[in-house]
């Protein structure tokens, strides 16, 4: 059974203080790792999509990375604006009608 | 690109009522779309799969006739929350999956449901 796991669950940053974020997970053939970012009482927003280790995305002040086991989003120099849930989701190969598996999340707090 | 709509955004309703949340992809064609739950600070959960013209698949523990899903074109799919009680409060979210090879899921705005 697919896994993935999200650490920390929480994470306060001052402003500019730039962290990383982790996603751990266990897939049977990885075909996609995804990264989210969650607003209370909104839908998730794609970010990212990984597909191999060594690949590597940035946008802005975010930065995807992968390996065979995980994945971190880092956050550089985050402002208040980058408060927000990140969830971490994974498609294996053999997910039947292509599901997602989603960690926990990691909700960001950034304090000016 | 890739936008979702979900349509209500929230609704109030009492027990024993349907309610329908209608979701549709704006500027491209699904044919697949998901339906999620979202309990408060939880994860989300996957309830059904829900392919464009046949049957929806729905996950171990999810009431098939309670959470009736129609997946008519390819830009709409709905759900319908069939006699509703308080325990299906929640928040819905539907995503749909972009055409092309990257499988990418793209999610609409959600809908709050408050059964009273």
């Amino acid at each position: 059974e697919d896994q993935v796991t999200q650490s920390p669950e929480a994470l306060r940053l001052q402003e500019g203080e730039s962290s990383s974020l982790n996603c751990s997970y266990t897939v049977s053939g990885l075909r996609g790792l995804f990264w989210y970012r969650q607003d209370p009482g909104k839908g998730p927003e794609f970010l990212f999509t990984l597909y191999s280790a060594g690949e590597e995305k940035e946008k802005e002040r975010l930065k995807a990375t992968l390996t065979k086991k995980e994945s971190f989003l880092h956050i550089t120099a985050p402002k208040p604006e980058d408060s927000a849930t990140y969830l971490c989701a994974v498609q294996s190969l053999k997910a039947a009608g292509n599901k997602l598996t989603f960690g926990g999340g990691t909700r960001v707090l950034v304090k000016p | 690109g890739a936008v979702v709509s979900q349509h209500p955004s929230w609704v109030i309703c009492k027990s024993g009522t349907s309610v329908k949340i209608e979701c549709r992809s704006l500027d491209f064609q699904a044919t697949t779309m998901f339906w999620y739950r979202q309990f408060p600070k939880q994860s989300l959960m996957l309830m059904a799969t829900s392919n464009e013209g046949s049957k929806a698949t729905y996950e171990q523990g999810v009431e098939k006739d309670k959470f009736l899903i129609n997946h008519a074109s390819l830009t709409l799919s709905t759900l319908t929350v069939t006699s509703a009680h308080p325990e299906d409060s929640s928040f819905y979210i539907c995503s749909a999956r972009a055409p092309g090879g990257a499988d990418t899921q793209y999610f609409g705005p959600g809908t709050r449901l408050t059964v009273l």
